[in-house]
C-alpha cells in the first residue's frame, strides 16, 4: 500500500514562529487532507489539497503531486496551534475508500 | 449540533459487556466511516457504508458490528472486546459515493477504555 512519511515528527516552536511541516507519499495520489489534531482528540480538517496551493489566514498548504509531496505552513504560531497535524492520503489504485494516515508530527506552542 | 457528532465521548466498559458507540452527521452526507486510533498507530479505517449499504469491512473482528440505520446516523454495537481494543474510535462522513476524491470529516471521537 502507499506510504506516507511525515516530518518532524516533534516540533517546539516560541510563540510567533514560524514552521513548516512536511509529508511525503509513495504513489500518485487523488485526495490529500490535513488535519489538526486537538489535545481531546477531535480531528479539525485544515485543508483538502491533493494538488496547488491554499491558504487560510495564518496556514497554508502546497501539494506538488508529481514530486509526491504536501507542505504546511504555519505563520505566527499560537499556544492554540499545539496539537498534532496528521496528514492523509487516498488514491483510486488502492481499490478502497480509505483515508491512509501519516504518523503525523506533534507541535507544542510555548508562550 | 452541527458537523458530525458522537457520544459517548468516553467509555470504560468490562470485557463482557455490551455497549454501542453512535455517530451522527448534519452535513447532508451519504457515505459515513469508522476508524480506529490506537496509542502509537496511524488512524486505521475499519468500516464504509454508502446509502446505509456497507462498502467495505477492513478485516475488523465480529466483536465489533456496525449499523446504519439511515444516511445520518451511523452505530458501532461492541461486545466482548478485549483490553487492546481501548482506542478512540473516529466516525466521519463524505458526499456519496465514498470515493478517494471526496473529503471527510471527522467527528470528536469516542474514548474507549476496555478493562
Amino acid at each position: 500500500g502507499i506510504q506516507v512519511e511525515q516530518s518532524p515528527p516533534d516540533l517546539i516552536l516560541q510563540e510567533g514562529a514560524n514552521s513548516t511541516l512536511r509529508c511525503n507519499f509513495s504513489d500518485s495520489v487523488n485526495n490529500l487532507q490535513w488535519f489538526h489534531q486537538n489535545p481531546w482528540g477531535q480531528l479539525i480538517n485544515l485543508f483538502y489539497i491533493p494538488s496547488g496551493t491554499k491558504q487560510n489566514g495564518r496556514l497554508s498548504a502546497t501539494t506538488v503531486a508529481t514530486e509526491r509531496y504536501s507542505l504546511l505552513y504555519i505563520s505566527s504560531s499560537q499556544t492554540t496551534d499545539s496539537g498534532v497535524y496528521f496528514c492523509a492520503v487516498a488514491y483510486s489504485g488502492a481499490g478502497s475508500y480509505q483515508l491512509t494516515f501519516g504518523k503525523g508530527t506533534k507541535l507544542s506552542v510555548i508562550p | 449540533e452541527t458537523g458530525v457528532t458522537q457520544t459517548p465521548r468516553h467509555l470504560v466498559m468490562g470485557m463482557t459487556n455490551k455497549k454501542s458507540l453512535k455517530c451522527e452527521q448534519h452535513l447532508g452526507h451519504n457515505a459515513m466511516y469508522w476508524y480506529k486510533q490506537s496509542a502509537k498507530k496511524p488512524l486505521e479505517l475499519m468500516f464504509v457504508y454508502s446509502l446505509e449499504e456497507r462498502v467495505e469491512n477492513n478485516s475488523v473482528p465480529s466483536r465489533f458490528s456496525p449499523e446504519c440505520p439511515n444516511s445520518s446516523h451511523l452505530f458501532l454495537h461492541l461486545h466482548t472486546l478485549q483490553p487492546e481494543d481501548s482506542a478512540l474510535y473516529l466516525c466521519a462522513s463524505s458526499q456519496d459515493p465514498p470515493s478517494v476524491y471526496n473529503e471527510q470529516f471527522f467527528g470528536p471521537g469516542t474514548r474507549l477504555t476496555v478493562l
